[in-house]
């Protein structure tokens, strides 16, 4: 079956401009994560949802991060006046139910690149 | 959540068992062990996980021994394309995120 995909692949974007970055999950699966991951780094924690709710977005690193899951499926990731540190990969995952030994299946992430 | 410890790197070569062992001293008693594999460019994907003595799949075996303390992932006859990073994680049983370190890198040698 389908994986966890993500898009755009690739985003460059200009300092100070908005970005919105699309994961599509695994199809029932009711958790939804997001990672960062910086070159040389293991990914980094930002949010996650169950259903429609964010349950836990103590990762995001300020208010110009902001995620939403509005039909408990997909899920954007939007980051406001992007800075040049904004620069990763960000991943998505999902997993099938709330048990805490459920194994996460991820995307391949989105590269964004601000100039 | 436990902190771990892993190897930065390890070498190999094309049909060895490779062994990497994780250290975990503050492992909680509901907390559990796993370990993911990531290629350059993919997203980490699940290989293993365990709480206690020895866990056995089709890609790996998982070794805790009863302290709990460390644990090793173990890959049989390795080839060219298990060369990838391989994160352990202890995951406690009341949370919800994974907290990756930043891995060991593993080369398998022709």
């Amino acid at each position: 079956g389908a994986g966890v995909s993500q898009t755009p692949s690739n985003k460059v974007t200009e300092k100070g401009k908005y970005v919105e970055l699309r994961c599509d999950p695994i199809s029932g699966h009711t958790a939804l994560y997001w990672y960062r991951q910086s070159l040389g780094q293991g990914p980094e924690f930002l949010i996650y949802f169950q259903g429609t709710g964010a349950a836990d977005d103590s990762g995001l690193p300020n208010d110009r991060f902001f995620a939403v899951r509005p039909e408990g499926s997909v899920s954007t990731l939007k980051i406001q006046r992007t800075e040049r540190g904004d620069s990763a990969v960000y991943l998505c995952a999902s997993s099938n139910t709330l048990s805490y030994n459920s194994p996460l299946h991820f995307g391949n992430g989105t590269r964004l690149t601000v100039t | 959540l436990a902190k771990t410890t892993q190897p930065i790197s390890m070498d190999s070569y094309e049909g060895q068992e490779v062994n990497i062992t994780c250290s975990h001293n503050n492992i909680a008693t509901n907390d559990y062990i796993t370990w993911y594999q990531q290629f350059p460019s993919q997203g980490p994907r699940f290989i293993i996980q365990g709480y206690k003595t020895k866990v056995t799949n089709e890609v790996a075996s998982l070794f805790i021994p009863a302290d709990r303390k460390s644990s090793t992932l173990s890959l049989p006859r390795v080839s060219l394309s298990d060369t990838a990073v391989y994160y352990c994680l202890v995951v406690a049983g009341s949370a919800r995120q994974l907290t990756f370190g930043s891995g060991t890198q593993l080369t398998v040698l022709p």
